[in-house]
């Protein structure tokens, strides 16, 4: 009984291309997040939603967008794939806008642009 | 400087040892702050919370001194299964609810 789903978990692309990730939570979580995890493990944030409205906007390139139909669903679309893309890329939900009850992550998309 | 800095290790120990990781932060203003863990090639997955009081949890004891603004973790009787990288996470709610991640200490837990 996955908490926090993603799909696809892993990603392999050419350059150039646009796609998308899914994620989904059955937690009741009101905020979810897109994490990025780069080759050198450090871990950034994104973009956050709150009840489908997004307060967390970091500076990422515009190639880059979230959809969140409704709190349980944040999706990530990503337009014109660059090999600096190529990452994990990791969902959370956290109960509460403040994160003050920690994150709960999904278990990766692997993204490999070639 | 970072917000958020981790001594990156690799800290090796063998089972049994008991092992002491810290975690300084720099927003004075920070208000939640968490130990994480994460097995290679996994997801990171909260461990606990710290509070201003301390907290244990089995093996491992987390503390937060607000003064010096730094977290610690320690791990006491080591084991295998305790090798991964532990990930000190800091919130601020003047940060626009921003949680910052350390950037990890690795451990490995030797027979």
């Amino acid at each position: 009984d996955t908490a926090v789903s993603q799909t696809p978990k892993y990603l392999v692309t050419q350059m150039g291309n646009d796609k998308s990730i899914k994620c989904e939570q059955n937690l009741g979580h009101d905020t979810m997040y897109w994490y990025k995890q780069d080759s050198k493990k450090f871990l950034k944030i994104m973009f956050s939603y709150n009840n489908k409205e997004l307060i967390i906007n970091e500076t990422v390139p515009n190639r880059f967008s979230p959809k969140s139909p409704d709190k349980a669903h944040l999706n990530l679309h990503i337009n014109s794939l660059e090999l600096g893309d190529s990452a994990v890329y990791f969902c959370a939900s956290s109960q509460g806008r403040r994160e003050s009850y920690g994150y709960t992550f999904g278990s990766g998309t692997r993204l490999t642009v070639v | 400087r970072k917000e958020v800095e981790q001594d990156p290790g690799p800290f090796n120990v063998p089972e049994g040892a008991t092992v002491a990781f810290n975690c300084t932060y720099s927003n004075s203003a920070s208000q939640s702050f968490f130990w994480y863990r994460q097995d290679c090639r996994k997801e990171p997955k909260l461990l606990m919370s710290v509070y201003s009081s301390g907290n244990e949890d089995g093996r491992f004891t987390a503390q937060l001194n607000r003064a010096s603004q730094y977290i610690s973790l320690l791990i006491r009787d080591s084991k295998l299964s305790d090798s991964a990288t532990y990930l000190c996470v800091v919130n601020s709610w003047t940060n626009a609810g921003k949680s910052t991640f350390g950037d990890g200490t690795t451990l490995t837990v030797k027979p």
